[in-house]
């Protein structure tokens, strides 16, 4: 099974807008991190936000916010009042376990976020 | 925060040329480095965990003979691809992981590499 799903391969948002990029995972440990990565056509693969599984509250970074839905085993990435740098490709990812050096990373597919003026 | 510092961004060889792509932590310490190729509007494929001082950890599938993976210091791994065909051109990136739950993988720029 995928560890990672991202079902949107791509999306259109209005310029100002905000938009929602789905991302559910599975995992049977109680400790993960969800992560976002924003990665422009240039390729370098840019940090957006963290969720840790035993996070309560829903994480921010400026205008980018993760809807952690823990029971459906959900990590929507929210984008508010977009703008035209926002458009790339979005990856979401998960860390399995508690942090130590060899925790490989899972990656979705991505969304490719496309934000029209 | 974390730097990846990823060494060349473009190559451009021929055929049967031998290809290295240096990979550094500037201001951390890497026990660990990962190393990933990407093919165009597809996600990122993990290739093999590099071990400072052991063998790399190669998913299944990658050959390790083709690619030959260094991990010589805590700052430095390199990935060589060998004897490269136009069928290994692509995107390779590497990453490395900082201390701590909540730090993300840190990834180099990505190095594109062309064979013709």
């Amino acid at each position: 099974a995928q560890k990672i799903t991202q079902t949107q391969p791509g999306m259109f948002v209005q310029e100002k807008e905000a938009v929602t990029l789905d991302c559910t995972y599975d995992t049977s440990d109680q400790s993960y991190g969800l992560f976002w990565y924003k990665q422009p056509s240039s390729g370098e693969m840019i940090f957006l936000i963290y969720q840790g599984s035993y996070d309560e509250q829903n994480a921010t970074e400026g205008r980018y916010s993760l809807n952690f839905q823990k029971a459906r085993k959900s990590a929507n990435l929210v984008i508010s009042a977009s703008q035209l740098g926002d458009s790339a490709m979005y990856f979401c990812a998960m860390r399995e376990g508690p942090w130590n050096n060899f925790n490989k990373f899972y990656f979705g597919s991505g969304t490719k976020l496309n934000v029209k003026p | 925060g974390a730097v990846v510092s990823q060494h060349p961004s473009w190559v451009i060889c021929k055929s049967g040329t031998s290809v290295k792509i240096e990979c550094r932590s500037l201001d951390f310490q890497a026990t660990t480095m990962f190393w990933y190729r990407q093919f165009p509007k597809q996600s990122l494929m993990l290739m093999a965990t590099s071990n400072e001082g052991s063998k790399a950890t190669y998913e299944q599938g990658v050959e390790k003979d083709k690619f030959l993976i260094n991990h010589a210091s805590l700052t430095l791994s390199t990935l060589t691809v060998t004897s490269a065909h136009p069928e290994d051109s692509s995107f390779y990136i590497c990453s490395a992981n900082s201390r701590g739950d909540n730090q993300p993988q840190h990834f180099g720029d990505g190095t594109r590499l062309s064979i013709l």
